[in-house]
């Protein structure tokens, strides 16, 4: 079973600024199938970014995502207060699939 | 619009038994793979089964194998989870989710499960 680990655990930025968020896995995500997803208080999660580095339909070009083998990384350029949420990266490419524990993305 | 609408949740005790269902629309049902994920309180995602479109094949987390049973009805346009035997640990939301391949497109709103004496 791959292992997902992120970090920071929380992440205190005020709206403007620079998210960096890592996501590091035990061993190589076959393919580069590592998906990001945002959850906010009480809502469902959304796909936000897969393979690594595509957005999904209707995802602002602020996400962005990139990275390969074991290290992967979601930034969001610029916050916006609607940002501010749980994310959660994914791998995809081996069963079982897996989620990293999560990054807090809160305003400071 | 893709819409996923779980239903059957609620209290149960240790060692009961529990059937949760998935109303789909919006898309064709059969073509795609279905998975369950599911949250316990103030927790992160934890996937635990997933079906084919065809419903050939199934897949289980080690946590529920044994316990837990994927099912569906594409006539019916439904996902199915039987879920026996629960356990304390099982408590948490339960998400219906879309696949496609192997990567989660799509969620439903989720249903409380709540394993408690």
């Amino acid at each position: 079973e791959i292992v997902l680990t992120q970090s920071p655990g929380t992440l205190s930025l005020s709206p403007g600024e620079r998210a960096t968020l890592s996501c590091r896995a035990s061993q190589s995500v076959s393919s580069n199938y590592l998906a990001w997803y945002q959850q906010k208080p009480g809502q469902t999660p959304r796909l936000l970014i897969f393979g690594a580095s595509s957005r999904a339909t209707g995802i602002p070009d602020r996400f962005s995502g990139s990275g390969s083998g074991t290290d992967f990384t979601l930034t969001i350029s610029r916050l916006e207060p609607e940002d501010f949420a749980v994310y959660y990266c994914q791998q995809y490419g081996s069963s079982p699939r897996t989620f990293g524990q999560g990054t807090k993305v809160e305003i400071k | 619009e893709v819409q996923l609408l779980e239903s059957g949740g609620g209290l149960v005790q240790p060692g009961g038994a529990l059937r949760l269902s998935c109303a789909a629309s919006g898309f064709t049902f059969s073509s795609f793979g279905m998975s369950w994920v599911r949250q316990a309180p103030g927790k992160g995602l934890e996937w635990v089964s997933s079906m084919s479109g065809s419903g050939d094949s199934t897949y289980y987390a080690d946590s529920v194998k044994g316990r837990f049973s994927i099912s569906r009805d594409n006539s019916k346009n439904t996902l199915y989870f039987q879920m026996n035997s629960l356990r304390a640990e099982d408590t948490a939301v339960y998400y219906c989710a879309k696949d496609q391949g192997w990567l989660i497109v799509d969620w439903g709103q989720g249903t409380l499960v709540t394993v408690s004496s």
